[in-house]
């Protein structure tokens, strides 16, 4: 079955550069959420879309930024990166936003900035 | 607000012997609950959850778990651990009238001894 696609797997980055994420949820999931997971921390909560509208939002820095597009994947936009943004970044998706529903996690996106 | 937390930071068992890892959770309205596996480097995988009904809930992989109302519980067991069963485990919440987004605890990891 198909599962939820992230690239790149891993990333590289300066200090004070950007980069960009991308997420491609199960087919006919329209809901996409990102989280970070920092070394040896529970997954954090950044921002979620519902049929390409904004839903929710976590604790997305401000120099972060992201958008659903018309066929559902998500891309999460980080600029002006500092050594902190080094992380795991997942994104997971879901059909609908329902509190019973589990969430379809992808392999992760490993950020690594120097 | 709803938070869950996972006392232990690791558990180890030898193999073939029961295991339990412990997650207590903390709601407003009817809980949600969740677990979760990762394994390195990779995406979290949903093993099962507890909505409503029987409180002993059959998931993944032989795991189970039973839903303690009065002790505000959901502890993940398994009658036999298999040396494949290490891996870090996170237990999460959502709930009736809260929000969709689940909170996750900070993880326990699983070490299987041979």
């Amino acid at each position: 079955a198909a599962g939820v696609i992230q690239s790149p797997r891993h990333l590289i980055k300066e200090k004070r550069e950007t980069a960009t994420l991308k997420c491609y949820p199960i087919p006919r999931h329209d809901t996409v959420y990102w989280y970070q997971q920092g070394p040896g921390q529970d997954p954090q909560f950044l921002i979620s879309f519902y049929e390409k509208m904004q839903s929710d939002k976590g604790s997305i820095p401000d120099r972060f930024s992201a958008q659903q597009f018309s066929d559902y994947h998500s891309e999460l936009n980080m600029s002006s990166l500092e050594l902190g943004d080094s992380a795991l970044y997942f994104c997971a998706s879901s059909l609908g936003r329902v509190n019973t529903g589990e969430l379809f996690f992808g392999e992760g996106s490993r950020l690594t900035v120097l | 607000a709803q938070s869950v937390a996972q006392p232990e930071d690791q558990v180890n068992v030898a193999e073939g012997n029961p295991l339990t890892v412990k997650c207590t959770y903390s709601v407003s309205g009817n809980p949600y609950l969740f677990w979760y596996v990762q394994y390195p480097n990779r995406g979290l995988q949903f093993l099962l959850k507890y909505i409503t009904g029987d409180n002993l809930v059959k998931g993944s992989y032989g795991f189970e778990a039973e839903f303690n109302k009065s002790q505000t519980s959901f502890h993940l067991k398994k009658p036999s651990a298999l040396v494949s069963d290490s891996a870090l485990y996170f237990c999460a919440v959502s709930a009736s009238g809260g929000s969709y987004i689940p909170t996750f605890g900070r993880g326990t990891s699983l070490i299987v001894h041979p």
